[in-house]
Parts: structure tokens; C-alpha cells; sequence
């Protein structure tokens, strides 16, 4: 069974860079896409990008200026880069498999809040 | 981009209720569209992909339908474990996007 974590500080200040690493765990990272989403309190999804274990990527048009997401097969992660954050950035970010076969995302990790605050 | 509009944005419904729930593109997908359903502090869960296929683990009273523009998700039978949060979601195009949800709530 393939398991998502991730992993990184849960408070950035203002104008700094937020920085979530997730660990694939139960599978391989390789022949895949990973992808992350956010969701800010109380509100919707928000897809922010995918990678291929082989390192393309695309990304949020609305992120992109702002955005790197990168992996390490060898150690079966991958990891988000976000700079110049805002209090907008403040949400629950989540990792997941996909787009998979089926252009889905099928496994999540739990989920991790980064609060954006001074 | 393609915008995703659910409806109901909220719905009360009771033990063993049918329930659907809509979701419009606002071009065509084809049949790439997802549903996810979410409970209060956990990870989307994937429920039916490719528009109308079930997800393995996904139980039976859970089906979907639709393409091009226009989906929906049909719970036969509610059971108390069903209340929560449903997500639409498209992947035909860049950035994927997904529904403003719909919260399932109890009678």
C-alpha cells in the first residue's frame, strides 16, 4: 500500500520561502507523477503542480512565478519550493499520487497546515 | 482555465436518501473528471474517476455520470459514514481545477 508524507515547518514568515518534502513510502517513486494540492481553512482544493520522477514538471499558471517542485528518487521524495509567501499562502497542503492511469489522484498524505505569519 | 461549478453548494439529507450531486465544466472534458469525497480534518479520498468508474475499496451505492460538460455523482443510499465533503475535479486540461464542493450534511 503506497503512503504519502509530508513533511516541513508549519509557520513561514512573510516574504519568505515555504519549503514541504514528501516521502513516498509501500512503492516505488519511479514511473509516476506526484503532485501538490493545497486547500486554505475552510475552503476548496487548489491544485498546485505535478512532477515526473524523471524531474518535468508542470505548474499552477497562477504559482509559477513563485514555484519550484522537485525529486530526489533516490530517496523516494519529492518537494515543494514556494517564495515570497503571503498570508494567502497560509493552508493544508497536501501530496498525492498522480495524474495516475486513470488521470486521477489516487493516494494522499494526511495533509500538513503552514501558517504564514510574523 | 476551466472553471468546475457544483450544485448544491450544501445539502441535508437523511439515512437512506438518494442523493446527486452536479458538476458543470465550463468547456468540454470529455470524461475526465474525478469525484473525491472529504471528511473534516482528513485528505481527499478518490471515489469515481474517468468520469464513471469506481474506484477499487469504493462502495457500490456511490456512481457516477456524464461527459463533455455536465456530471453527476449519485449516492443510492446514504449511509451515516457518507456525510462530508465532495469535490468535483478535471484533469483534461492545465491547471486541473476542482469544484467549490459540496458539504453533505444530516437531516
Amino acid at each position: 500500500q503506497v503512503q504519502l508524507q509530508e513533511s516541513g515547518p508549519g509557520l513561514v514568515k512573510p516574504s519568505e520561502t515555504l519549503s514541504l518534502t514528501c516521502t513516498v513510502s509501500g512503492g516505488s517513486i519511479s514511473s509516476y507523477y506526484w503532485t501538490w494540492v493545497r486547500q486554505p481553512p475552510g475552503k476548496g482544493l487548489e491544485w498546485i503542480g505535478y512532477i515526473y520522477y524523471t524531474g518535468s514538471t508542470n505548474y499552477n499558471p497562477s504559482l509559477k512565478s513563485r514555484l519550484t517542485i522537485s525529486v530526489d528518487t533516490s530517496k523516494n521524495q519529492f518537494s515543494l519550493r514556494l517564495s515570497s509567501v503571503t498570508a494567502a499562502d497560509t493552508a493544508v497542503y497536501y501530496c498525492a499520487r498522480g495524474p495516475a492511469s486513470n488521470w486521477d489522484f489516487d493516494y494522499w498524505g494526511q495533509g500538513i497546515l503552514v501558517t504564514v505569519s510574523s | 482555465d476551466i472553471q468546475m461549478t457544483q450544485s448544491p453548494s450544501s445539502l441535508s439529507a437523511s439515512v437512506g436518501d438518494r442523493v446527486t450531486i452536479t458538476c458543470r465544466a465550463s468547456q468540454s472534458i470529455n470524461t475526465y473528471l474525478n469525484w473525491y469525497q472529504q471528511k473534516p480534518g482528513k485528505a481527499p479520498n478518490l471515489l469515481i474517476y474517468a468520469a464513471s468508474s469506481l474506484q477499487s475499496g469504493v462502495p457500490s451505492r456511490f456512481s457516477g455520470s456524464g461527459s463533455g460538460t455536465d456530471f453527476t455523482l449519485t449516492i443510492s443510499s446514504l449511509q451515516p459514514e457518507d456525510f462530508a465533503t465532495y469535490y468535483c475535479q478535471q484533469s483534461y486540461s492545465i491547471p486541473y481545477s476542482f469544484g467549490q464542493g459540496t458539504k453533505l450534511e444530516i437531516k
